[in-house]
């Protein structure tokens, strides 16, 4: 099994901060990391694929980078809108998530 | 634009069996990529990954839940089905179903992950 673990767990952050979320793999995975959000009560969203691929419809403040083992989700300027839960997820050999990071108000 | 939704018992004893239906819409299971994940979320713990179901009814079990899990697909009904024998109150948690994309990379072959979700169903295992 590919574990998958996310640091850090919480993360508090004020409204234009520059927020990092680590990921890393157990074995390397190449580049097949996913990244999503989620809020309570919600269906996660996809926001990056392919490490560093942004999903249609996605803000161009949010980035993905990396491959192998470590991967970073950033968002450049944290909005309103940005408080949630983020999960890292590995596809290349079955799916396996991290333990998801909450962002929350500062 | 694609939609799934989740639907089953909001509580089962110990020892059942859990039947789960994911209803969608928005794209076809008789067409060629196409696939439906289960994915569950336990209180405050991580995403797990659980079983996939592909248009050409190739199946994909999490190797530790194997044994207990069964998916199955109705393409007229735009459903698949997911159920889970010998409930235990540690499977207590959300359930959700995903539509998973494809992409052919070539010197990599094809991929699949999950581009749009459920919103789940609570499924708490209690006497």
């Amino acid at each position: 099994d590919i574990q998958m673990t996310q640091s850090p767990s919480t993360l508090s952050a004020s409204i234009g901060d520059r927020v990092t979320i680590t990921c890393r793999a157990s074995q390397s995975i190449g580049s097949w990391l996913a990244w999503y959000q989620q809020k309570p009560g919600k269906a996660p969203k996809l926001l990056i694929y392919k490490a560093s691929s942004l999903e249609s419809g996605v803000p161009s403040r949010f980035s993905g980078s990396g491959s192998g083992t470590e991967f970073t989700l950033t968002i450049s300027s944290l909005q309103p809108d940005d408080f949630a839960t983020y999960h890292c997820q590995q596809y290349d050999n079955y799916w396996t998530f991290g333990q998801g990071t909450k962002v929350e108000i500062k | 634009q694609i939609t799934l939704k989740e639907s089953g018992p909001t509580l089962v004893k110990p020892r059942q069996t859990l039947t789960l239906t994911c209803s969608f819409s928005g794209f076809s299971l008789s067409t060629s990529g196409m696939g439906v994940g289960w994915i569950r979320q336990p209180p405050g713990k991580a995403l797990e990954w659980l079983a996939l179901i592909y248009w050409n009814d190739d199946k994909r079990y999490s190797p530790s839940l194997e044994s207990r899990l069964t998916i199955t697909k109705d393409t007229s009904k735009n459903q698949v089905v997911l159920t889970m024998t010998n409930m235990d109150p540690v499977d207590t948690g959300t359930y959700h179903c995903a539509h998973s994309r494809r992409e052919f990379y070539y010197g990599s072959g094809t991929r699949h992950w999950f581009d749009t979700w459920g919103q789940g169903t609570l499924v708490t295992v209690s006497s």
